[in-house]
């Protein structure tokens, strides 16, 4: 079954600094992997997804991640985090069934 | 309405008793999908439907829970003779069509926040 780790469950950063959450899969077959965010009092919100092609995607609001077979990664990076980034980030993978990490909350510390 | 509506927001109950959430989705989404997040957890598949037809309902927790979407729009969740490991936030997705390249984008609601006392 195809699954998907976050060890870290908070992440604080400064604001104007990098990030990078952490998310580990774990699946024999091709893999699908997905980035979403969860705003205070919204709904979950897609940020970004890799399905086959190049390995680094780039999505909404400044956000992109690589995806590394070898080390069966697919960390999600920005250069600069503001005060609006304060949110939950599942990783997920799957078909039409995904399977959600247990969750990143980011805190952006001003 | 523009997104995935889901009611009630909240709701409270007593162990044993029946509860009915119900999802509306977006507008034209043929593919409609029920998750269900605990504290601290990432959500959890429970089923999805592909117009009318269940799909896939392998994440149902038991006989309890049950879904429809009798006319490929609104879905409802029924879950009866609740208990108090029922307590979660129940969300709801919609996404245009299933399969590449659209695979993975669902639209979720808000969710509805099911207590069980």
């Amino acid at each position: 079954a195809q699954s998907v780790t976050q060890l870290d469950s908070q992440v604080p950063v400064f604001e104007e600094a990098p990030v990078e959450l952490r998310c580990n899969y774990s699946s024999s077959v091709s893999v699908y992997l997905f980035w979403y965010v969860q705003y205070p009092n919204q709904g979950l919100q897609l940020l970004l997804k890799y399905l086959s092609g190049s390995t680094l995607v780039k999505g909404i609001n400044g956000f992109e991640a690589e995806f590394n077979k070898s080390q069966t990664s697919f960390h999600l990076r920005k250069p600069s985090v503001h005060i609006s980034d304060t949110a939950e980030y599942f990783c997920a993978t799957g078909n039409e069934k995904l399977t959600f990490g247990t969750g990143t909350r980011l805190t952006i510390i001003p | 309405g523009a997104g995935v509506s889901q009611t009630p927001s909240n709701k409270v109950t007593e162990k044993g008793k029946y509860v009915e959430l119900r999802c509306d989705p977006i507008s034209g989404h043929t593919a409609l999908y029920w998750y269900r997040q605990s504290l601290g957890q990432g959500p959890e598949f429970l089923i999805y439907f592909q117009g009318t037809g269940a799909a896939d309902d392998s994440g149902l927790p038991n006989d309890r829970f049950f879904a429809v979407r009798p006319e490929g729009s609104v879905s409802t969740l029924k879950i009866q003779r609740t208990e108090r490991g029922d307590s979660a936030v129940y969300l709801c997705a919609s996404s245009l069509t299933l399969g590449a390249p659209l695979v993975g984008e669902l639209f979720f609601g808000e969710g509805s926040r099911l207590t069980v006392l």
